[in-house]
């Protein structure tokens, strides 16, 4: 079984559709990242939690370090959010390395 | 967007050249990591680097060889290259102080396919 479980694997939605990617994860962390992978593209950070809750834009992060939960949401979706999403943890020990998920693969259409 | 440049963005070539890819920062972060990322899995560390000459061996490592010289330059090599190791190789980096309890920057990834 892996650390980091990702869910939905694949996820179509309509434009302007609320969209919720979840993560869970078995091991302590100290941190949790979420990135962005658009098709034949770099990997972009978007967040980096540690509790609660960050908002950027379109974009909402929350995260309950009790549960080892952290979902990734995204309001009004939109095309251009059609990406993969990756949810990635630092080790509450070991702070060198990120233990990724295997995505989230997400198309929005018009 | 962080200074990270991977070169070459493509390669294809045959098994048993040797083969190195490079990854260049302009942030001076001390951390420089390569990964790969393969259809199936999440992306996985090969080896990584905690400063010059500095280097340590990540769950994925046989087959490849790392070095880095100056801080801003971090490479990778496959020695005799296989199918097997046909895959996409991000380069990553984190700050000087923080490692990844801070944010992480990725390059555009080099794409590598092994005849």
């Amino acid at each position: 079984k892996n650390e980091v479980e990702q869910s939905p694997q694949n996820l179509t939605a309509q434009e302007g559709e609320f969209i919720t990617i979840n993560c869970s994860y078995s091991v302590g962390i100290s941190a949790l990242h979420w990135l962005q992978q658009h098709p034949g593209g770099g990997i972009v950070s978007l967040f980096m939690l540690s509790s609660g809750k960050k908002k950027h834009g379109r974009l909402i992060a929350t995260i309950n370090i009790q549960e080892k939960h952290s979902s990734l949401h995204i309001t009004a979706s939109h095309p251009r959010d059609s990406a993969v999403y990756i949810c990635a943890v630092v080790g509450a020990y070991n702070t060198d390395k990120l233990i990724f998920g295997t995505g989230t693969r997400l198309q929005v259409f018009p | 967007d962080a200074g990270i440049t991977q070169s070459p963005r493509h390669k294809v070539t045959e098994t048993g050249t040797p083969v190195t890819l490079r990854c260049h920062q302009t942030e001076n972060h001390r951390y420089m990591y390569w990964y790969r990322q393969d259809p199936g899995h999440g992306l996985r560390l090969i080896h990584y680097s905690y400063g010059v000459k500095d280097t340590d061996k990540g769950e994925v490592s046989d087959g490849y060889s790392v070095s880095r010289s100056k801080t801003e330059d971090f490479l990778l090599t496959l020695e005799s290259a296989t199918s097997s190791q046909t895959s996409v190789y991000f380069c990553a980096i984190s700050e000087s102080q923080g490692r990844f309890g801070t944010e992480a920057f990725f390059g555009q990834g080099t794409r590598l396919t092994v005849v």
